[in-house]
């Protein structure tokens, strides 16, 4: 069965430090995806990134980086130069070329001016 | 363009009643997926669409009944609903598997529904 943790239930970052958000996985699969999930309190789940588990290099969009360590089963969020309008609830998710998602049970990240 | 729209925003409906939720997307997405999400826990799947039909229903009581029109739409047909299915119900579309890059789901705002 396939499992995500994310261990920090909530974190707290400066305006314009960078923070690292936790995620570890659990799969047999060799092939997989990882996503990661920006819900603000509207309630959107808006998407930040995405890491295939045979890419070489670790996925970077903008401000957001994944730090992808494939033998510890790892894929952590760097969010460098927070912004207060990172304040939300962050979820990591797993899929193994199906069309179901597994998400985590998220980190609520707090920036403060 | 990434977006995909609900229908309405907030719902508010009574357990006798009968109602439907709607998702649109114009991204040529050919999967279509309906979540649930509790407050402060994680979305929970409960239907998928891959080409206009049915492909995952993970056990979902009946009273929920999803339909999909076309390629571009979603319903999520709600009849005779328990308090406890309060909840947001988000929408959300992808490439679907068969994607050859990266098959990310893009999710609606959600619907957020009370049932009193």
């Amino acid at each position: 069965a396939q499992k995500i943790t994310q261990t920090q239930p909530g974190m707290f970052v400066q305006e314009k430090e960078a923070v690292t958000l936790d995620c570890t996985y659990d799969t047999s699969d060799p092939s997989y995806g990882l996503f990661w999930y920006k819900q603000p309190s509207s309630g959107e789940m808006i998407f930040l990134i995405y890491q295939g588990s045979y890419d070489q290099q670790n996925a970077t969009e903008g401000r957001y980086s994944l730090n992808f360590q494939k033998a510890r089963k790892s894929a952590n969020l760097v969010i460098s130069a927070s912004q207060l309008g990172d304040s939300a609830m962050y979820f990591c998710a797993i899929s193994h070329n199906t069309d179901k998602l597994i998400f985590g049970t998220g980190t609520r990240l707090q920036v403060f001016p | 363009d990434t977006e995909v729209t609900q229908t309405p925003k907030h719902l508010v409906m009574g357990m006798t009643n009968k109602k439907s939720l709607k998702c649109e997307q114009h991204m040529g997405h050919r999967a279509m997926y309906w979540y649930k999400q509790k407050a402060k826990k994680p979305p929970e799947l409960m239907f998928v669409y891959s080409y206009e039909k049915l492909s995952i229903n993970e056990s979902v009581p009946s009273r929920f009944s999803p339909e999909c029109p076309n390629s571009s739409l979603l319903n999520l047909h709600l009849h005779a609903l328990q308090p406890e299915d309060s909840a947001l119900y988000l929408c959300a579309s992808s490439q679907g598997k068969w994607a050859t890059n990266s098959y990310e789901q893009y999710f609606g705002p959600g619907t957020r529904l009370t049932v009193t």
